[in-house]
């Protein structure tokens, strides 16, 4: 049940911009994002509900295809802090939100 | 104030042991949740509670048992630990389920020899 995150890694220079996909093969009611750091917790980025509302980080952009049941993540002009391990966690029913495998970005000088 | 707080951070523990895992959080949320993520970085679900009632229940091994005594706690004991359950073990919360956004737990990194 739980989605499908690509690419597995991806390696930028600074400045350069990335796209991080999501899709599921069952209807969703929402898709969030987070990013973790290494030895650290997951930490929010955005939501992004059925209907087409987004609640979330100004720098960060996402896209939400309801009909497709897929999500995108932009990560435009990136920084050395952008660096960490990106999750999309789906939610098929209330209570009840699965992660996807996670996605490696490295950002290098 | 810690939002989420798990403890401990770190247990190591041998073969066979009984350990509980303790998670409180003070944002009065009323769904929290318990993913183990492993070597790989998988974060996997295995339990959900919301209003202390257990929501999701995936297939964990039964000597695994959430316990939650009030809204604000939902503590993870596990019996018989094993090689396998090695892992980071995270607690969350949230507010109306998953449709807003997830606070997480430090983690307690778990080892078992």
């Amino acid at each position: 049940q739980q989605p499908v995150q690509s690419p597995q890694a991806v390696i930028l220079r600074e400045g350069e911009d990335a796209v991080i996909n999501c899709s599921s093969s069952k209807a969703l009611y929402s898709v969030h994002w987070y990013r973790q750091k290494h030895g650290e917790a997951p930490v929010f980025l955005m939501i992004l509900l059925k209907g087409g509302e987004q609640k979330g980080h100004d720098k960060i952009s996402a896209s939400f295809n309801e009909k497709k049941q897929q999500s995108s993540l932009y990560l435009t002009a990136s920084q050395l802090s952008y660096s960490g391990t990106y999750f999309c966690g789906t939610e098929y029913n209330n209570n009840d939100m699965r992660f996807g495998a996670g996605t490696r970005l490295t950002v290098k000088p | 104030d810690t939002a989420v707080s798990q403890t401990p951070k770190y247990l190591v523990t041998q073969m066979g042991n009984d350990k509980s895992i303790k998670c409180e959080q003070n944002l009065g949320h009323d769904t929290m949740y318990w993913y183990k993520q492993d070597s790989k970085k998988f974060l996997k679900i295995m339990f959900s509670y919301n209003n202390k009632e257990l929501i999701i229940n995936e297939t964990v091994p039964n000597r695994f048992s959430p316990k939650s005594p009030d809204k604000a706690h939902l503590n993870l004991h596990i019996n018989s630990l094993e090689l396998g359950d090695s892992a980071v073990y995270f607690c969350a919360s949230s507010s109306q389920g998953a449709r807003f956004e997830a606070f997480f737990g430090q983690g307690t990194r778990l080892t078992v020899v």
